[in-house]
């Protein structure tokens, strides 16, 4: 356990379908990651927040829309997603300031499109 | 641009010494990771070095040289629960340093 939770952990969704992943962190950090990560490629990192604003959208397409209501939640709405987009979603924490940042994970939820 | 290397498929026997090495090159350097990911899990942090030398936690120990865009994971004592991928990522001075990036890993195998 890394006091970041994902739900669900498995989902799968046609393309018309509108889903919802949530992120939850107990860490006290105030920034928030969403990564996607497919296999046999470098994680991809999709959108940051810190102190709820975002500060990073990396070129994701808009049927991914992210959400920060507080700094220990974040979510990822997803709509009319395509075969490609399925893939493991991995949201990550970290602090905001200090020296390093380093970034603690959830378990991930693997996203099949049908 | 930004653009991470490394090895893609490493093996060593338990009980030895592997080192991991990753180059990169990135505009706005201001950190260099290392995660470990086993299969199905998310990556767990190892270590972090933004100076030019060795940080050494454990049996674990990671170089940097800036200048030479260079950074290696050296594992010692290995133990079949290393069998792992092990991530390169490098943090970026924009957006006030959130932006890490990643390699494609390096997925360790220990035999017996």
């Amino acid at each position: 356990e890394t006091g970041v939770t994902q739900t669900p952990r498995h989902l799968v969704m046609g393309m018309t379908n509108k889903k919802s992943l949530k992120c939850e962190q107990h860490l006290g950090h105030n920034a928030m990651y969403w990564y996607k990560q497919s296999a046999k490629k470098p994680l991809e990192l999709m959108f940051v927040y810190s102190l709820e604003e975002r500060v990073e959208n990396n070129s994701v397409p808009s049927r991914f829309s992210p959400e920060c209501p507080n700094s220990s939640h974040l979510f990822l709405h997803l709509h009319t997603l395509q075969p490609e987009d399925s893939a493991l979603y991995l949201c990550a924490s970290s602090h905001s300031q200090g020296s390093s940042y380093e970034q603690y994970f959830g378990p991930g939820t693997r996203l099949t499109v049908t | 641009g930004q653009n991470i290397d490394q090895p893609t498929e490493m093996t060593a026997t338990e009980g030895a010494i592997v080192q991991i090495n990753c180059t990169y090159q990135t505009s706005g350097f201001n950190g260099l990771f290392w995660y470990q990911q086993h299969a199905g899990e998310a990556p767990t942090f190892l270590s972090y070095n933004v100076l030019d030398g060795l940080e050494e936690k454990g049996r674990f120990s990671s170089f940097l040289s800036r200048s030479k865009g260079y950074s290696y994971l050296l594992l010692k004592e290995l133990q079949m629960k290393d069998s792992a991928s092990y991530l390169c990522a490098v943090r970026d001075i924009n957006t006030g340093g959130f932006k890490t990036i990643f390699g494609a890993g390096t997925r360790l195998f220990v035999k017996a």
